[in-house]
């Protein structure tokens, strides 16, 4: 069973802070690592995705991933409070030659004024 | 460009009657897909098509069934509605298997009384 996994929070930090979000796997063979924001009562939107060892950087999004240790992070820079929403963690993997996503529960963030 | 369209938004339903969720998409992906979400769960696959004419059970297929009326339309039927289903359920389309990108509809919340 292909699992995902994140704290649940909520992480609180102060507005301009940095916000670290953590997620790890279960399966080495995993290809694909997405985040996901989801606002309360709305649907998943895309904000980030790596496919390669290292840093990807968008704005002020940067996401990690290290295969070695299975996990991949999101860093939010000056966070501002309509960064707070939950954020979830996706992870593809192939079976039976079609790729899946598998989700974590999500991090809810919180960023206060 | 409407991107994934859900209907309905909202339903109630009584146990044992039926019901069929819509899903439609304008972006010319191969892939669809019917997730469910409740609380501490995490977004679940219910059932996925991975082209036009083709669909397979995911996680949680029990109590449903589907079908992939043509590229753009992918429904979701609960024939004999349970309390158990009451949930938000999510449609989402891709269209790079190299990638699985998946973008989601606003949808759907059900409620079993």
């Amino acid at each position: 069973q292909k699992e995902v996994e994140q704290n649940s929070g909520p992480l609180s930090v102060p507005e301009g802070a940095i916000a670290s979000l953590n997620c790890t796997y279960s399966d080495r063979v995993s290809q694909s690592f997405f985040w996901y924001r989801q606002y309360s009562g709305k649907s998943p939107e895309l904000i980030m995705s790596i496919y390669s060892n290292g840093d990807k950087e968008d704005g002020r999004f940067t996401a990690q991933l290290n295969k070695a240790s299975q996990y991949v992070s999101l860093l939010i820079r000056d966070s501002q409070p309509s960064d707070s929403a939950t954020y979830l963690c996706a992870v593809s993997w192939v079976n039976t030659g079609f790729q899946k996503l598998v989700f974590g529960t999500g991090t809810r963030l919180l960023v206060s004024p | 460009n409407a991107g994934v369209t859900q209907t309905p938004k909202f339903q109630v339903l009584k146990t044992g009657q039926s019901m069929t969720l819509q899903c439609a998409q304008d972006m010319n992906h191969n892939s669809m897909y019917w997730y469910r979400q409740d609380p501490g769960m995490g977004l679940r696959l219910i059932y996925y098509s991975a082209s036009e004419g083709t669909t397979d059970k995911g996680e949680v297929p029990n109590g449903y069934n589907v079908s992939r009326l043509n590229k753009r339309e992918f429904s979701l039927r609960l024939e004999s509605a349970a309390p158990s289903q009451t949930s938000v359920y999510f449609c989402a389309s891709s269209g790079d298997r190299g990638r699985n990108i998946q973008y989601f509809g606003a949808g759907t919340r059900l409620s079993v009384l």
